[in-house]
Parts: structure tokens; sequence; C-alpha cells
């Protein structure tokens, strides 16, 4: 069965400083595909990034960088340089390729509070 | 660009009414996922349409009911409705049901009173 871990549940920085949200994941097939989405306090999940199993390489986007390491189940999430409008709860999120669907399995999600 | 579209946005119904939520996705995608996010827990997957057809059904209550018409918009009907039902209904729509991104539209926020 498919299974994201999200172990930190709310973290507090303050601006400029960087964060790290951690994601662990659980599944059996070989090919799947992660993701984060982020919950502003509005309440919509706004879509970060996708990744497949396959593609191991890390990625940035700006002030945002993502990790993924299959030896360690992880794909994990960094802001350099936080900022207030970073303020929401982070989603990491899997879905796997076999038995034709392509639902979502998130994670508990992480608070981040950004103070100025 | 165009997003997902849901209606109505707010809705608060009595225990034991129904209520139907309804879901426009981006033009040209052909799936439909419906999840359903209580106060303070993450999203759950509900079902899915792909091309009308339910490609895929979660913890779905026998309650609630949901298809995808010809135009691909989606409803989800809610009967007898409980105070536990009480949540952030999303809709999110994706192209091809192959593990293209899915897109999420803004919810609707069902209060049962």
């Amino acid at each position: 069965a498919q299974k994201v871990t999200q172990a930190q549940t709310e973290i507090s920085v303050v601006e400029k400083e960087d964060v790290t949200l951690d994601c662990v994941y659980e599944t059996r097939d070989t090919t799947y595909y992660l993701f984060w989405y982020k919950q502003p306090p509005s309440g919509e999940l706004v879509f970060l990034i996708r990744r497949n199993s396959f593609d191991e390489q890390n990625e940035i986007s700006g002030r945002y960088s993502w990790n993924f390491q299959k030896s360690t189940s992880s794909f994990n999430f960094t802001i350099t340089a936080s900022q207030v409008v970073d303020s929401a709860v982070y989603f990491c999120a899997l879905s796997e390729a076999q038995g034709g669907s392509e639902k979502l399995v998130f994670g508990k999600g992480m608070k981040l509070t950004v103070n100025p | 660009a165009a997003g997902v579209i849901q209606s109505p946005r707010h809705l608060i119904k009595e225990k034991r009414e129904t209520a139907t939520l309804k879901c426009y996705p981006i033009p040209r995608h052909d799936t439909v996922y419906w999840y359903q996010q209580g106060p303070g827990q993450d999203p759950q997957f509900l079902i899915s349409f792909y091309e009308k057809m339910q490609s895929d059904k979660g913890s779905i209550p026998d309650r609630f009911s949901a298809q995808q018409f010809s135009d691909y918009h989606s409803e989800l009907n809610m009967s007898s409705l409980e105070l536990g039902d009480s949540a952030l209904y999303f809709c999110a729509s994706s192209f091809g049901g192959e593990f293209y991104e899915q897109y999420f539209g803004p919810g609707t926020r069902l209060t049962v009173t």
C-alpha cells in the first residue's frame, strides 16, 4: 500500500531563513509520481512540482528546490530565503502507476509559518 | 489561463439534507477527481472519472454518488448529510489520465449543521 509521511507537523521560521520540508514515501510500485502542493490560508491547493520515479535529478525553481532520493524514499522540499508569503500548509503526495488510477495519496501536511 | 471551477464555493446544509457539488474541469481535460478534506486533515480521495466512466473509487460513503457528463463536468451528490460530512471538497482535473498534473479547483466548503 502507498503511504506518505511528513514527520514535521509545524515549523515556524523567521523571514530569510532557509527551511526544508521532509517527505518519506512507501510504495511497492517501480513507477510512481511524487508531488508537492501548497495550501495557503485561503484554502486552495496550488501545484508546485511533479517528479516521476525514474527522474532523480534535483530541481530548482527560484527559491524552491527539491531533492529526490530513491535510496531513502525521500522527496524533500527546501525553501531558500523564506518570505511571509510562503506561510501555508505544504502537502507531499504520491501517485502509483499501476491499477489504472492516478489518485493522489497525501501526507498529513506541514504547516509553515514565516514570521517577519 | 482557465482553471477548474467549482460551485458553489460555500454551502450550508442541515443534517439529513442533500447537497450537489459541481465541478467544471479545465477545457480539454478529460479526467476529474474528487477529494474530501476535513478540518486540519489531508485531502482524501473519493472518486475519479476518465472519459465519463468511473476510473477509481476511494473512501466514498454509499450516501454519496457522482458522475461525469458529456461536457466533462462532474457532480458529486451527497444525501442524508451528517455533521461529519462538513469539509472542503476539492475537484481536480487532468488531461489523458496519465499522471499529468492534477489541477485543483478552489474547493467547496460544506458545512452541515
